[in-house]
């Protein structure tokens, strides 16, 4: 199994460039989730999924959209990037919903924004 | 609202000795469920520990330890023996139940220095 996987590894965009973020996971998780990592905040949440079609805000949506068509792929869509969204992307994915299943991060992806 | 709040930014332990890094959360659900990871200079997550609301017991793996005190609503780690291998990020997180949608959040985290 390869995991969780991201897509691209490093990323810089122009401000109000568009992007994908890629994240697959092959291990048939139900939930999958977003996170981006900034000094002394720790991983704070973009958004989430429970399930395939089915996803919801975290604690800091504005800026991103996600989709989760299947149960392997979760992207993250920024729309129109901007220097406060250079930070390090991590997706990670858990068994369920339920409250005992850890997660599984990527490696995650370092995006800056100029 | 959830909140996990990680309050020491960094913390020594000297190779050896036992440190506990310090974990307290706040939710209105009767239902959750707290871990800790740790993020070496790598960067990759690593999960360590989980335990559950309704666990009577401190949850154990290996050298690490959780010291859950649920009136206080407190998780603090406990890392025995400390290593150099352990110089690490650590964070907290909590996951709730139906009241909170289910969502993982996490703290800000702890630096953690182990000098030989």
């Amino acid at each position: 199994n390869a995991g969780v996987t991201q897509t691209p590894k490093f990323q810089v965009l122009k401000t109000g460039q568009s992007m994908t973020l890629q994240c697959a996971q092959d291990m048939n998780h139900e939930y999958m989730s977003w996170y981006r990592q900034d000094p002394g905040m720790g991983l704070r949440l973009i958004h989430y999924s429970v399930g395939a079609g089915i996803t919801d805000q975290g604690e800091v949506p504005n800026g991103y959209n996600v989709s989760r068509s299947t149960t392997e792929d979760f992207p993250l869509r920024l729309l129109s990037a901007a220097p406060s969204q250079t930070s390090v992307y991590f997706c990670a994915s858990s068994r369920s919903a339920g409250l005992a299943y850890e997660q599984y991060f990527g490696p995650g992806t370092r995006l800056t924004v100029t | 609202a959830q909140k996990i709040t990680q309050t020491q930014p960094g913390m020594f332990v000297q190779e050896k000795e036992a440190v506990t890094l310090d974990c307290t959360y706040d939710t209105s659900d009767q239902s959750y469920g707290l871990f800790w990871y740790k993020q070496p200079s790598s960067g990759e997550m690593i999960f360590l520990i989980y335990q559950g609301s309704y666990d009577e017991q401190n949850a154990t793996e290996g050298r690490y330890s959780l010291n859950f005190q649920k009136a206080r609503k407190s998780a603090n780690l406990v890392i025995s023996a400390s290593q150099l291998g352990d110089s690490a990020m650590y964070f907290c997180a909590m996951r709730e139940g139906t009241t909170g949608g289910f969502k993982t959040i996490f703290g800000a985290g702890t630096r953690l220095f182990v000098k030989a």
